[in-house]
């Protein structure tokens, strides 16, 4: 039972560049969560997905994007990196309550 | 606009003693509250919660107490061990299953 994954654990990205930051639960929750988390902060809800076929924005969504066609996927993904993107990504699931967090990815945008 | 807040970004305290970690929080409508320990380059861990129809809920040296009236909750950890050193996040929630608020930490140093 590996809980969440995530991947890459580690990018450095140049400015306008793209990618997909990937997040997989093998708990059969039905809600994922994305999170960031900047330097002395805490950590800001950027999307999140009730079910398969179900997403919402959370308090920082701009400049990001969701999808979540299976339970176990919820790829967030990064169109036009820029500098102020740089921070630690955090993915979690939740069967309603308690929230199961994966190891993060550090993102570095130059 | 910070509606979870932790004031003490830090707190050291000695093994064995008790540590208390306070949270704040401005939106009467949060009835779920969560705290979690987050070592470095991991992801946070889930330690306890309490629902607003309860001012207290403990689990072992962890205690979580909930002031409603004041919008404020703390955790108690009784006796303070060197593994507890972490950073601490409280989070609320106006339901189980949406949006979570976090606080922005508080580090705690136990101290042998």
């Amino acid at each position: 039972n590996a809980g969440v994954t995530q991947t890459p654990k580690f990018r450095i990205l140049k400015i306008g560049q793209s990618m997909t930051l990937q997040c997989t639960q093998d708990m059969n929750h039905n809600y994922m969560y994305w999170y960031r988390q900047d330097p002395g902060m805490g950590l800001k809800l950027i999307y999140y997905s009730v079910g398969a076929g179900i997403t919402d924005k959370g308090e920082v969504p701009n400049g990001y994007n969701v999808s979540r066609s299976t339970t176990e996927d919820f790829p967030l993904r990064l169109e036009l990196a820029a500098p102020s993107q740089t921070s630690v990504y955090f993915c979690a699931s939740s069967p309603g309550g308690t929230q199961y967090f994966g190891p993060g990815t550090r993102l570095t945008v130059l | 606009d910070q509606q979870v807040k932790q004031n003490s970004p830090s707190l050291s305290v000695q093994e064995g003693r008790i540590s208390i970690l306070n949270c704040d929080y401005t939106n009467s409508m949060f009835d779920y509250f969560l705290w979690y320990k987050k070592y470095p380059a991991e992801g946070p861990t889930f330690l306890i919660s309490i629902s607003s129809i309860k001012d207290k809920n403990e689990d072992g040296r962890f205690t979580v107490f909930l002031n409603k009236s004041a919008k404020h909750l703390s955790l108690h950890i009784v006796p303070s061990q060197p593994g507890d050193s972490a950073v601490y996040f409280c989070a609320a929630s106006p339901n189980t299953g949406n949006q979570f608020y976090f606080g922005t930490g508080t580090s705690l140093t136990v101290i042998p």
